[in-house]
C-alpha cells in the first residue's frame, strides 16, 4: 500500500543552524506531496507542496523538491529559528485514493536559543 | 472566523458511552474527513466525505460513524467508547482535486477512562 517513511526524531538544533528532515514514499501512481507542520495545541498547517515530479514547493524559508528517481522529498531550511519549533509531517495524496492524505509519522524539531 | 472548528476542544468521557464531536467548515470546500492521532503523534485517516462518496478506512471499527447533515458539518458519532479510543481527533476539510491542501481544525482531545 501507500506509505510515507520520515526520519525519527526529535530534531535538536540550535538557532541558525541547517534543516534536514528526510521523507520517503512509496505510492502505487503519481501523488502529490506534502509537508505539514503542527504547532502546540493545534491542528496541522499545510506548509509546502509539490504536485508532479521535480518540482520545488517553499515557504517561510523551507524547500522541498519532488524526487522521483528517490521517491523522497526532504524537507530544508538554511537557517531555523526558534519560532520553527514544532512536529513536521510528509504526506502525499493520490487522485484514485479520493484526496485522503497519508502521513508519515511526524519528526519533532526544537531550536534551542 | 475559524476556518474549521471543531467541539468539543477537550471530551472526558467512561469506557461504553456514546459520544459525538462536531465540525463545522466555513470555507465552501466540498469534501470533508475525520483524522486521528495518536499518543506518538501518528495520523491515521478515518473518513473522507463529499456530498457524493463515503470514503471509509476498513481498519475503522464500525463503533465510528460520520454524520454529516450538510456540505459544511461532518460530525463524528462514536459508539460503546473503549479504552483505546483515547487520542485527539481532526477534522479537515478541501476542495475535491487530489492536490488541494487540507485545511485542519484544531482538534478534539478525548480521554475514555
Amino acid at each position: 500500500g501507500d506509505s510515507v517513511t520520515q526520519m525519527e526524531g526529535p530534531v535538536t538544533l540550535s538557532e541558525e543552524a541547517f534543516l534536514t528532515i528526510n521523507c520517503t514514499y512509496t505510492a502505487t501512481g503519481y501523488p502529490s506531496l506534502f509537508w505539514y507542520v503542527q504547532y502546540p495545541g493545534e491542528g496541522l498547517q499545510l506548509l509546502l507542496k509539490a504536485t508532479k515530479a521535480d518540482d520545488k514547493g517553499s515557504n517561510k524559508g523551507f524547500e522541498a523538491t519532488y524526487r522521483k528517481e528517490t521517491t523522497s522529498f526532504h524537507l530544508e531550511k538554511g537557517s531555523v529559528q526558534v519560532s520553527d519549533s514544532a512536529v513536521y509531517f510528509c504526506a502525499l495524496s493520490l487522485y484514485n485514493a479520493g484526496n485522503m492524505l497519508t502521513f508519515g509519522g511526524g519528526t519533532r524539531l526544537m531550536v534551542k536559543p | 472566523d475559524t476556518a474549521v472548528s471543531q467541539t468539543p476542544k477537550y471530551l472526558v468521557t467512561q469506557m461504553g458511552n456514546d459520544k459525538s464531536i462536531k465540525c463545522e467548515q466555513n470555507l465552501g470546500h466540498d469534501t470533508m474527513y475525520w483524522y486521528k492521532q495518536d499518543s506518538k503523534k501518528f495520523l491515521k485517516i478515518m473518513f473522507s466525505y463529499n456530498n457524493k462518496e463515503l470514503i471509509i478506512n476498513e481498519t475503522v471499527p464500525n463503533r465510528f460513524s460520520p454524520k454529516s447533515p450538510d456540505k459544511a458539518h461532518l460530525n463524528l458519532h462514536i459508539n460503546s467508547l473503549e479504552l483505546g479510543d483515547s487520542a485527539v481527533y481532526f477534522c479537515a476539510s478541501s476542495h475535491s482535486p487530489s492536490n488541494s491542501p487540507l485545511h485542519f481544525g484544531n482538534g478534539t482531545r478525548l480521554t475514555v477512562t
